[in-house]
Formats: C-alpha cells, structure tokens, sequence
C-alpha cells in the first residue's frame, strides 16, 4: 500500500541554524500538509500546499517556515532559525483528489533543537 | 474552536473486553476521521466518517457520528494488548471553510491489559 515518507526520522540541531524537513507524498496524490506535535500536546496544523502554492497557514507558520516542492516528488519545510520551541514532532501528510478524502500522515522527523 | 476533544482522556482495560472512546466537536464538519498513534510514532489512519453518514465498520472497529450532538464514537471489541496506544479524533470543517485542514483533540490513550 503506497505510504508517505519522511526523512531523517530524527534530526539535533543547534538553536539558530537553519533545517530542512523531507517529505514524499504519496503519489498521485494532490493536496499536502504539515503538522507537528509538541511532546504531550495535540497535533496542530502548520500549513496546506496544493497547485504549488501554500493554500492556508496557520499562526505557528511564520516568517521562519517555508515549504517547497522542489520538484514531481518532495515536498519540504525549511525553518530558517531554529528555535527551542520549534522543538516537536514533525508531520507530513497528503490527500488525493479531493478535499475530504483520507488524510496520509508520515511517520514523522523528530526535531530537536538544542 | 473547531477541535474535536476525546473523552475520556485516559483508558485502561483487559485484553477481551470492547473500548469506546468518545469526540465532541463544536462547529459542522464535512468529515470526522479517527487516528491512532503508538507512543512517539506516527499516525494511523483508522477510518474516515462522513457528515452524511451515521456508522461505519472496519473489522474490530465500529465509528458512529452524531451531527444532532456533534459527537463521534470510536468502539474497539475485542481489544488486544497491541491496540494499546493514543486515539485522536480529527475534523475538518464544511467545503469552502478551509481547504482540508484537520483540527485534532488531545486523544485517548488506552491501555490494555494482557
């Protein structure tokens, strides 16, 4: 069964340097996400990207996040200046063809910034 | 807010016996999706559950939604040690409020005895 992917699955960075999250969606699929989970909180929404544009973001993704996809496969979140709160699980997730379908979550980057 | 919140928060069981995990939400949803997470992995989609319908099977679970209460139930029979884990419920919220983005609860987290 076709899965999304995540790389690396854990990544230590030190506060102020600048990382880059990898996801592969599943792939035909057309709508992708990011998200991310604090350690014991709730999974929240980071941002939606469909035609090769951000299509909504929420108020954690600010002027540090970007997402790219580079290019048919890879879908990534840049965070310019890590900070120590950026310290959580990362979640990568993608739908098909329609919004309302089954949302495919990765199995995560740990990031944790020092 | 839209988040769905499960209830309860913390549930523990012998192996054999049916766990029903509940979600409230708060404003109309399009579709209301039911995940489970091993503790520090991913997530697992279980079922998805539309605004049109009322249950849904997928072998040992059964999802039923209330729009009237806004309420969803997720039941595991016949639980196993290995279905120990967090249950979080998701939604979305009607087409043309956001472009697909979930909204997650806190979850449930089980434990099942051997």
């Amino acid at each position: 069964e076709p899965e999304v992917t995540q790389t690396p699955s854990h990544q230590v960075t030190q506060m102020g340097q600048e990382v880059i999250l990898r996801c592969v969606p599943i792939s035909n699929h057309l709508y992708f996400y990011w998200y991310r989970q604090i350690l014991g909180q709730k999974v929240e929404f980071l941002v939606s990207f469909y035609n090769n544009e951000i299509s909504e973001k929420s108020e954690i993704f600010d002027d540090q996040f970007s997402v790219e996809r580079p290019d048919g496969s890879n879908f990534t979140l840049k965070i310019r200046s890590t900070k120590l709160e950026d310290s959580a699980m990362y979640f990568c997730a993608s739908t098909g063809g329609q919004l309302g379908d089954t949302q495919y979550f990765g199995p995560g980057t740990r990031l944790t910034v020092l | 807010s839209q988040q769905g919140e499960e209830d309860p928060q913390a549930l523990s069981i012998q192996e054999g016996e049916n766990a029903t995990m509940n979600c409230s939400y708060k404003t109309s949803i399009n579709n209301l999706q039911w995940y489970r997470q091993n503790s520090g992995r991913g997530l697992v989609h279980l079922i998805l559950i539309r605004s049109n319908e009322r249950e849904k099977h997928s072998g040992r679970l059964r999802v039923t939604l209330d729009t009237s209460k806004k309420s969803s139930s997720l039941l595991i029979t016949a639980s196993r040690a290995a279905d120990t884990a967090s249950y979080f419920c998701a939604t979305d919220k009607d087409r043309g409020s956001t472009l697909g983005r979930l909204y997650f609860g806190r979850g449930t987290q089980l434990t099942v005895w051997p």
